[in-house]
């Protein structure tokens, strides 16, 4: 158990909805990290949250947004869903702000599957 | 862009084997590698990390090997047992970029551990 903790673990949905997903980081940790897995596209950095601000963007697409709450947990918005949405979403953190002194730590995921 | 890759897809060793799963990586200035194992239906999970500084680091029955002139790094399991069944991954990061950003992964080597 890495100590990050993602809710929900499934979500069914149809396209052209919106969904959010919620992670919470370990304890004392200040960076929030999620990434996309899929078939096609292997495991891809979405966005980077550190306390409470957006640090860096990956290959994230407009429709998804996130946000780092004063208590440090996080939540990804995906709207306008399309069927190449479905994927394994998860959620990692760290200690501080990152790069080769900070080791990030991910949770199980929430699969998202769109109909 | 840049990207890490993985050699081989799928290896199968025998149990009680060492095994040894290798990653190309493309950016020169990365400085930062990790290797995550994901087991079915799970998050990755951590098992060692290097330093460019580095070109060898031992951890409990794993050692990760960096070759800096070649870009290419290796994580070998020493005695393989059947719970080191699962897709490991490669990934790196890059100082440079300021420590704040997320990992590149690569696509994954599926290890199978035979009776």
């Amino acid at each position: 158990d890495s100590g990050v903790t993602q809710t929900p673990k499934h979500l069914i949905t149809a396209t052209g909805q919106r969904v959010t997903l919620r992670c919470s980081p370990r304890s004392g940790d200040l960076s929030v990290y999620w990434y996309q897995q899929s078939l096609d596209q292997g495991l891809q950095f979405l966005i980077q949250y550190y306390n409470g601000e957006e640090r860096a963007k990956g290959n994230i697409l407009e429709r998804f947004s996130a946000q780092q709450f004063p208590d440090l947990h996080s939540e990804l918005n995906l709207s306008s869903l399309e069927l190449g949405d479905s994927a394994l979403y998860f959620c990692a953190s760290s200690p501080r702000l990152g790069g080769s002194t900070d080791t990030q730590y991910f949770g199980p995921g929430t699969r998202l599957t769109v109909l | 862009g840049e990207s890490v890759g993985l050699h081989l897809p799928t290896l199968s060793v025998q149990e009680g084997d060492n095994s040894i799963i290798n990653c190309a990586y493309s950016n020169s200035a990365s400085d930062y590698f990790i290797w995550y194992k994901q087991e079915s239906g799970k998050g990755p999970q951590f098992i060692i990390d290097i330093r460019s500084n580095m070109d060898k680091r031992q951890g409990q029955r794993v050692t990760v090997l960096l070759n800096k002139t070649v870009k290419h790094l290796s994580l070998q399991i020493a005695a393989t047992q059947p719970g080191d069944s699962a897709v490991y991954f490669c990934a790196e990061n890059e100082s440079g970029r300021g420590g704040a950003d997320g990992l590149t992964f690569g696509k994954g080597t599926h290890l199978i551990i035979q009776p």
